[in-house]
């Protein structure tokens, strides 16, 4: 079956230490996506992408870059890891406007 | 301006009794909405999606949606308590094609 796998499920690590939060999916989707959820703010965009090699900032953007060689991945990087960034994240994909499939989450604690 | 917005809650419903959980969009554009059920330490899964004016039945959920108005609702029939969870409301916005999410609405089905 199609799915799509976040890696690792938890990470601890420490301020300024840069850090990827990788995500890959069997669907063969054009469209992936990465949100960050926190208590209060519900799911926020941080970057997505429609296609190989195309990348699009979300609304919370800052701190975080993506890169897209091949339809399967879109890893995320945290440039140098701030405790504001502690938080769980879900990366999802889909095709179109279809509903979205999501990960299982990554749970990240910046010390 | 929040593009999407839910009343956090909790709403707090008995065993049976029909939950009405609610959601109002920004962007007079947007053509799809989806509503997802999240538990508690779990990724978002998809429940229902509606696209056009009026309701929409799958089982013991209804979508409800009104464009004129920028209102959509989602309604659990004879509620149990395994539906005690987060309810994201989300839209893929007319002019950005990016699923925004509300914030979420916490129900808790008493027994």
């Amino acid at each position: 079956d199609a799915e799509i796998t976040q890696s690792p499920r938890h990470k601890i690590t420490e301020t300024g230490r840069q850090v990827t939060l990788a995500c890959h999916q069997t669907w063969n989707h054009n469209n992936m996506f990465w949100y960050r959820q926190d208590l209060g703010h519900g799911l926020r965009l941080i970057h997505y992408s429609y296609g190989v090699q195309d990348t699009n900032k979300g609304e919370v953007s800052d701190g975080y870059s993506v890169s897209r060689s091949n339809t399967e991945d879109l890893p995320l990087t945290l440039e140098s890891a701030a405790s504001s960034q502690t938080s769980v994240y879900f990366c999802a994909s889909s095709e179109g406007n279809s509903p979205l499939h999501f990960g299982n989450g990554t749970r990240l604690t910046v010390t | 301006q929040k593009e999407v917005e839910q009343n956090s809650g909790p709403l707090s419903v008995p065993e049976g009794a029909i939950a009405s959980l609610n959601c109002t969009y920004s962007d007079r554009g947007s053509q799809s909405f989806f509503w997802y059920r999240q538990y508690s330490g779990k990724s978002p899964e998809l429940i229902m999606f509606i696209y056009s004016n009026g309701d929409k039945e799958d089982g013991r959920f209804t979508a409800q949606l009104n464009k004129a108005s920028q209102y959509v609702s989602l309604l659990i029939r004879d509620s149990q308590p395994s539906d005690s969870a987060t309810y994201l409301c989300a839209d893929y916005g007319g002019a950005t094609n990016k699923l925004i999410f509300g914030t979420g609405t916490l129900l808790a089905v008493q027994p």
